[in-house]
């Protein structure tokens, strides 16, 4: 399996508290991605980056920011939770343009 | 965003029966198809990643063929088994980040 760990894996904050989501991995991976899984919608990309700080909007970006200062990390930040962030969010690496995309084990987050 | 639809949203398959569903893409700009398979509780696992017209990909019981001058790709499962059950993802990616939209999946039930 792709060294791919999440941090917290569960955590349930209050509306308009920060929160930050970490995606670590140790596979030297170029490509990071950040999802979120939600009933009726499917995964859908949040953001996601082909570099060290190196980052770029996916389709659901709003309300979201990323970082990206080391190769190894990748963090997710809701500056201001709200409850339709309530969902669960899936880090995934790749090597590049064309190669599979390998998924963390998510992280479960509720907003009340 | 690109539209990707997969059909039919559920099935349920009896134990050794084989079966398959679809996924349609749009054929424009085509650049590579990826399948997921995804057990409840568990983060998507990769499939099969496939770029050439005509392709077809196998591993274990599981196949696929991919048509991309009209746009959709088959999934098959020959001789269905209980662990086969899952939500089967399908997803083009853009070549500019590998950056995948995924398709809402066929959820996969086999009784035994």
């Amino acid at each position: 399996d792709a060294g791919i760990t999440q941090s917290p894996r569960h955590k349930v904050t209050e509306t308009g508290t920060p929160v930050t989501l970490r995606c670590h991995q140790t596979e030297n991976h170029r490509y990071m991605y950040w999802y979120r899984q939600d009933p009726g919608h499917g995964l859908r990309l949040i953001h996601y980056s082909y570099g060290v700080k190196d980052t770029d909007k996916g389709e659901v970006s709003d309300g979201y920011s990323v970082s990206r200062s080391k190769t190894e990390d990748f963090l997710l930040t809701l500056e201001s939770a709200t409850s339709s962030q309530t969902s669960v969010y899936f880090c995934a690496i790749s090597l590049g343009q064309g190669a599979e995309q390998y998924f963390g084990p998510g992280t479960r987050l509720t907003v009340t | 965003i690109l539209n990707v639809e997969q059909s039919p949203q559920s099935l349920h398959v009896q134990e050794g029966d084989s079966t398959n569903f679809t996924c349609s893409f749009p054929s424009s700009n085509f650049y590579a198809l990826h399948w997921y398979r995804w057990e409840t509780a568990k983060s998507p696992e990769a499939l099969f990643v496939m770029t050439l017209n005509g392709d077809e990909k196998k591993k274990g019981r599981i196949s696929a063929t991919l048509n991309t001058k009209e746009g959709y790709s088959y999934l098959y499962i020959k001789g269905s088994q209980p662990e086969d059950s899952a939500t089967y993802l399908c997803a083009p990616p853009k070549a500019a980040g590998n950056k995948l939209t995924f398709g809402g999946g066929t959820r996969v039930l086999v009784k035994p």
